[in-house]
C-alpha cells in the first residue's frame, strides 16, 4: 500500500534552473496539497487542489506553479529556482473535507 | 490570519501520560483542529482531529476547550517511539495552518 509517493527524494539545482516535483496517491483521495518546510519550522501551504481540475493558492504560492494532472497526480513546478526555495517539500492528500491528511516522505531541494 | 502557538519542547518519562498544549487564538466555529507528528527525515503523520467535542483513537486523545481557543493532545502512556515533533493545526476549508511544533523527548 504505497499511499503518497513523491519523486525525486533529493535534488540540487542551480539558480535559474527549472524542475518539476511529482506526487501521486493511490488512495482515491479528492484533495491534494503541496507544502514547504524550512529548517526548524512548521509546514506552510503552497498550493492545493480541492478536486480534479481545480487548483488554488495557499499561504506561499509565489515562484511556484501546479498541475492537477488527474485524480492521482499533482505536480509542483519551479520555473526559475532561487536560493530562497531551498527547502523540504511535502505532498499530502485527503479524501473528505475536514478529514485527515496523509503525507509523502518529502523532496529535499537545494538551490545553489 | 489563523495562528496557533505551542511550547518549543517538552519532556516526559516513559510510560507516563503526556499533555501537549496548543493555543488557537484566531480559530473560528467551523475550523477543525488537527494534530500531526513528525519523526526526523519523515513526512508528518496524522494523529487525531476534532471539531468541538473531545475525541479518542488508538493513538491518543484530544481535549478541546469549550471556547475552542485551546486544545490538548494526550498520550496516555508515552513510549520511546513517541519522541517526535508534534504539530497542532487549524484547518479551515482547504487551508491548513501549522503551529511551530513541540519537540517531545521521552526519557527511559
Amino acid at each position: 500500500n504505497a499511499g503518497v509517493t513523491q519523486t525525486p527524494k533529493f535534488q540540487v539545482l542551480k539558480t535559474g534552473q527549472s524542475m518539476t516535483l511529482q506526487c501521486a496517491q493511490d488512495m482515491n483521495h479528492n484533495s491534494m496539497y503541496w507544502y514547504r518546510q524550512d529548517p526548524g519550522m512548521g509546514l506552510r501551504l503552497i498550493y492545493y487542489s480541492a478536486s480534479e481540475g481545480t487548483t488554488d493558492k495557499g499561504e506561499v504560492p509565489n515562484g511556484y506553479n501546479v498541475s492537477r494532472l488527474n485524480k492521482r497526480e499533482f505536480s509542483l513546478r519551479l520555473e526559475s529556482a532561487a536560493p530562497s526555495q531551498t527547502s523540504v517539500y511535502f505532498c499530502a492528500s485527503r479524501r473528505l473535507a475536514g478529514g485527515p491528511q496523509y503525507f509523502g516522505a518529502g523532496t529535499r531541494l537545494s538551490v545553489l | 490570519d489563523a495562528k496557533t502557538t505551542q511550547p518549543n519542547s517538552m519532556e516526559s518519562n516513559e510510560e507516563e501520560p503526556v499533555h501537549l498544549p496548543c493555543n488557537h487564538s484566531t480559530i473560528s466555529g467551523t475550523d477543525y483542529i488537527h494534530w500531526y507528528r513528525q519523526l526526523p527525515s519523515q513526512g508528518p503523520e496524522y494523529v487525531i482531529h476534532g471539531l468541538t467535542s473531545n475525541v479518542n483513537n488508538r493513538m491518543a486523545s484530544l481535549a478541546i476547550a469549550e471556547d475552542r481557543k485551546s486544545s490538548t493532545l494526550i498520550l496516555h502512556r508515552a513510549t520511546l517511539r513517541d519522541a517526535a515533533v508534534y504539530y497542532c493545526v487549524d484547518n479551515y476549508g482547504q487551508n491548513f495552518v501549522f503551529g511551530p511544533g513541540t519537540r517531545l523527548s521521552v526519557l527511559p
